[in-house]
């Protein structure tokens, strides 16, 4: 099976902090995303990554980066982590393959405090 | 616009009770499409998807469901709900191979 790893599952930061939260997967999958999860607004996504180096915004980039120096490591980061930053991080990732017809396999999470 | 519709946030049955969760999407050409299923503390778990041929699909954990072109909809089932479905769960549509839209997500509770 494939598996989603993120290290973190709770953080809790300051305001201003940068943050980083690591996402590895063991399936050479070539296409890794980030989501943010809020309650009743389901998971939006913030950056996906095609290929190492690559990387592409979301629908609500704003207030992060990511980094993508190998295949199987995608990171997120948070350049000055704002209270409305605090939520659920969601790492994914999907083999490359005809249009619409990948399948997500996600991380357990990351969730994020930051007072 | 592209999106996915879950019209009903909270959903209570009983234990052994029928289940089914509404999914509804707007999408101009035919979608791919997903469910998802989220427990507490936990990552999003594929329970099936539809991509073509039979519009009823099986899922894992016994649950199925039906792809209805007309009505735009890719309804959950589950004919016997057990206390371990308690979760939340999360229609998806895949029209490419980086954008995936997700609903806002349908909160199961089980009565025991």
């Amino acid at each position: 099976d494939v598996k989603v790893t993120q290290s973190s599952r709770y953080l809790v930061k300051r305001t201003g902090e940068k943050v980083f939260l690591e996402c590895v997967q063991d399936m050479d999958h070539e296409n890794m995303f980030w989501y943010r999860q809020d309650p009743g607004l389901g998971l939006r996504l913030i950056y996906f990554s095609y290929d190492v180096k690559m990387k592409e915004k979301g629908d609500i980039p704003e207030g992060y980066s990511v980094s993508r120096e190998k295949k199987e490591r995608f990171s997120l980061i948070l350049e000055s982590a704002s209270t409305n930053q605090t939520s659920m991080y969601l790492c994914a990732s999907t083999e490359q393959g005809s249009s619409g017809a990948n399948v997500l396999t996600f991380g357990a999470g990351s969730r994020l405090t930051v007072l | 616009a592209q999106s996915v519709t879950q019209p009903d946030i909270h959903i209570t049955v009983s234990e052994g009770a029928s289940l089914e969760l509404r999914c509804n999407y707007s999408y101009g050409a035919t979608p791919y499409l997903f469910w998802y299923v989220q427990s507490p503390g936990q990552g999003l778990q594929l329970l099936l998807k539809y991509f073509s041929g039979d519009t009823l699909v099986q899922g894992i954990k016994g649950f199925e469901a039906e792809f209805k072109r007309s009505q735009s909809s890719f309804n959950l089932r589950k004919p016997s709900v057990h206390w371990s479905d308690a979760a939340e769960y999360f229609c998806a549509v895949g029209p490419g191979t980086y954008k995936y839209i997700f609903g806002t997500g349908t909160r199961l509770k089980v009565l025991a």
